[in-house]
């Protein structure tokens, strides 16, 4: 079955250092979507790619899809307190509709 | 807007008892999913319904795990009988029409205990 693998699985960084997880798919996906999960909480979208090469920016956050569209990254500039959480990807299984997501990236900021 | 409302929030229980998971997705979003969430395998899609129907449910772990949406504003999953190593934390979230074109919405989770 179709597997998606994140990495790093964790990420230390002094605040205002940059941040990039990284996520690979063993098949060619539609869409991929992109999530955080804070402590304690629930994944949240923050946005979808579906063009081969397509780049999204939400402020300090960078999205990236591969021009095979089987990869896919997060990038954030100058990181905040508030960037703490898990960071998931996730891609559509085969030809379902259900998502099979990455096992996420913990960011953990050292103020 | 109320969101994804998932009961209990959290539900500690003895092993062989039966455990039910409730849920009430978005009105009007067509797709719901519930997830299984632990530190080893991550967050595992469990099994889908679309209109009510499931669709796919290959990812249940066993025959101890079972799902029902009887109508469209309520879903159900229930695990009986329970064992230690169902303890996780279960998410429901739903999603319109478009299934995976779309962002899903999740609960606040409901934290299960088996001792």
């Amino acid at each position: 079955g179709q597997q998606v693998m994140q990495i790093p699985q964790y990420q230390h960084v002094q605040e205002g250092e940059d941040f990039t997880t990284y996520c690979n798919s063993s098949t060619t996906l539609s869409n991929i979507q992109w999530y955080k999960q804070r402590p304690g909480g629930h994944p949240v979208f923050l946005i979808q790619l579906v063009k081969s090469g397509e780049v999204k920016k939400q402020k300090r956050l960078t999205f990236q899809f591969g021009e095979a569209k089987k990869n896919s990254s997060l990038h954030i500039t100058a990181t905040q307190t508030t960037d703490v959480g898990t960071y998931f990807c996730a891609g559509r299984r085969g030809g379902a509709d259900g998502l099979t997501f990455g096992k996420g990236t913990h960011l953990i900021i050292q103020p | 807007d109320a969101g994804v409302i998932q009961s209990p929030r959290h539900e500690v229980t003895e092993m062989g008892q039966e455990v039910t998971l409730r849920c009430k997705p978005i009105s009007g979003h067509d797709y719901l999913f519930w997830y299984r969430q632990t530190m080893m395998r991550g967050l595992e899609l469990l099994i889908y319904f679309n209109n009510n129907v499931p669709i796919d449910d290959s990812g249940m772990p066993e025959d101890r795990f079972s799902a029902k949406m009887p109508n469209a504003s309520f879903s159900t999953l229930k695990i009986q009988p329970s064992e230690p190593r169902d303890s996780a934390v279960y998410f429901c979230a739903s999603s319109p029409g478009g299934g995976s074109n779309q962002p899903q919405h999740f609960g606040d989770g409901t934290r299960l205990s088996i001792l």
